[in-house]
């Protein structure tokens, strides 16, 4: 069975500082998703990533994927306030098949003024 | 619409009823699922239908789930004889289908069990 470990699960953190959230996973996968929750809303993707080194940057996000060692990052630059949100990572354990993803418990991060 | 629909967005219901919830894809979208978002939790796969059938169930928790998606577009989540542990966010998502598509989530319907 396949298990996702996120963490931290709650990071509360100040504006203008650095900070990862780690994902791990338990078998072989080679797309892993991260997605963004902001309270009462629907999952937002942010990142869609489909192979071992794979990098994708968007503003302060950058996520990060290692297949080998089954591990992804979420790295936050300079954090700015609107970031506070849940933070998910998913993995699709068929293969690309897209229909059977597993989430995180979600990392809930707070970005204090 | 532009982006996944579901209805109600809240339900209260008294333990032992029967709720439906419904789901409205993206238009042209092959394959709908459903997960479930217990509090303080990531969603949980339920069910996977690609055009009319289940084509994966395996994540209904028990017989008292049922889905169905008769025309190959609106789906409608069953839940007979509700129970309090029923109660938590009902996820709807759709994809264009195949290999390495992009699924797209609505906002979820809150069931809560009293």
């Amino acid at each position: 069975e396949l298990k996702v470990e996120q963490n931290p699960l709650f990071l509360s953190m100040q504006e203008g500082k650095n900070y990862t959230i780690y994902c791990n996973y338990s078998t072989t996968s080679d797309r892993l998703y991260w997605y963004r929750q902001d309270p009462g809303k629907s999952l937002e993707s942010l990142f869609v990533l489909l192979s071992n080194g794979a990098v994708k940057q968007e503003g302060r996000l950058m996520a990060s994927l290692d297949t080998k060692a089954r591990l992804s990052t979420l790295h936050i630059t300079a954090a700015v306030h609107d970031l506070s949100a849940t933070y998910f990572c998913a993995v699709d354990s068929r293969g690309g098949s897209n229909y059977k993803l597993t989430f995180g418990k979600g990392t809930l991060l707070t970005v204090n003024p | 619409g532009a982006g996944v629909s579901q209805t109600p967005s809240n339900k209260v219901t008294e333990k032992g009823k029967y709720v439906e919830l419904r789901c409205d894809p993206i238009s042209g979208h092959t394959a709908l699922y459903w997960y479930r978002q217990s509090l303080g939790q990531g969603p949980e796969f339920l069910i996977y239908f690609q055009g009319t059938g289940a084509a994966d169930d395996s994540g209904l928790p028990n017989d008292r789930f049922f889905a169905v998606r008769p025309e190959g577009s609106v789906s409608t989540l069953k839940i007979q004889r509700t129970e309090r542990g029923d109660s938590a966010v009902y996820l709807c998502a759709s994809s264009l289908g195949g290999k390495n598509t992009e699924a797209f989530f609505g906002q979820g319907t809150r069931l809560t069990v009293v």
